[in-house]
């Protein structure tokens, strides 16, 4: 089956740095890989995705890279805020409606 | 609704104890899955419906776990003879089927088995 491994577990950045979360895959059949927020207590959303045939996506401060080659993909937090601290989690899946497998996440604290 | 509901938000039962946990998914949404996250940890894959049959319930851990989705909207997530290490928060989430617009959690049922 899949495995997805991700670093760093915690990140720590002061206010308005950048911020890099990295995620390896196993199974070269994935083809969808999406990125969760979860802030303490709460549920799991979604904050951008992207699918095998890209290679970046961008939507305002927070963009996704994919290497397929490496089975490798990031995501990119400019500008940090402290309302971006939450524990983020990658995931890869065969496709947007099938089973995710997801990283154990990285906590990240933005400092004022 | 406007969005996946789970009762209870929280559970705590005696070890041995038989629970059920319920998920309301977003109308029109045809898939439905339930995850398990432990502290900690990402969300870990259960079972998987595609209306009302189970399309994948390769994640169930044993045979403690059942769940079902009669009507192909509300479904129930069950746990029998309910043990510690069952301790976790189960997320229910749904999906257009196709649409490409990934999943909706719920806010999760926190069960504590004692």
């Amino acid at each position: 089956g899949e495995n997805v491994e991700q670093h760093p577990s915690t990140l720590s950045v002061q206010e308005g740095d950048s911020a890099v979360i990295k995620c390896t895959y196993s199974d070269s059949a994935s083809n969808y890989f999406p990125w969760y927020k979860q802030e303490l207590g709460k549920r799991p959303q979604l904050i951008i995705d992207i699918r095998s045939n890209v290679g970046e996506k961008k939507d305002q401060r927070i963009a996704v890279t994919l290497n397929k080659t490496a089975k490798h993909f990031s995501l990119h937090i400019t500008e940090t805020q402290p309302e971006d601290s939450a524990v983020y989690f990658c995931a890869a899946s065969k496709g947007s409606n099938y089973k995710l497998t997801f990283g154990k996440g990285t906590l990240l604290t933005v400092n004022p | 609704g406007a969005g996946v509901s789970q009762t209870p938000s929280n559970k705590v039962t005696e070890k041995g104890k038989y629970v059920e946990l319920r998920c309301d998914p977003i109308s029109g949404h045809t898939a439905l899955y339930w995850y398990r996250q432990s502290l900690g940890q990402g969300p870990e894959f259960l079972i998987y419906f595609q209306g009302t049959g189970a399309a994948d319930d390769s994640g169930l851990p044993n045979d403690r776990f059942f769940a079902v989705r009669p009507e192909g909207s509300v479904s129930t997530l069950k746990i029998q003879r309910t043990e510690r290490g069952d301790s976790a928060v189960y997320l229910c989430a749904s999906s257009l089927t196709l649409a490409g617009d990934g999943y909706t959690f719920g806010s999760g049922t926190r069960l504590t088995v004692v």
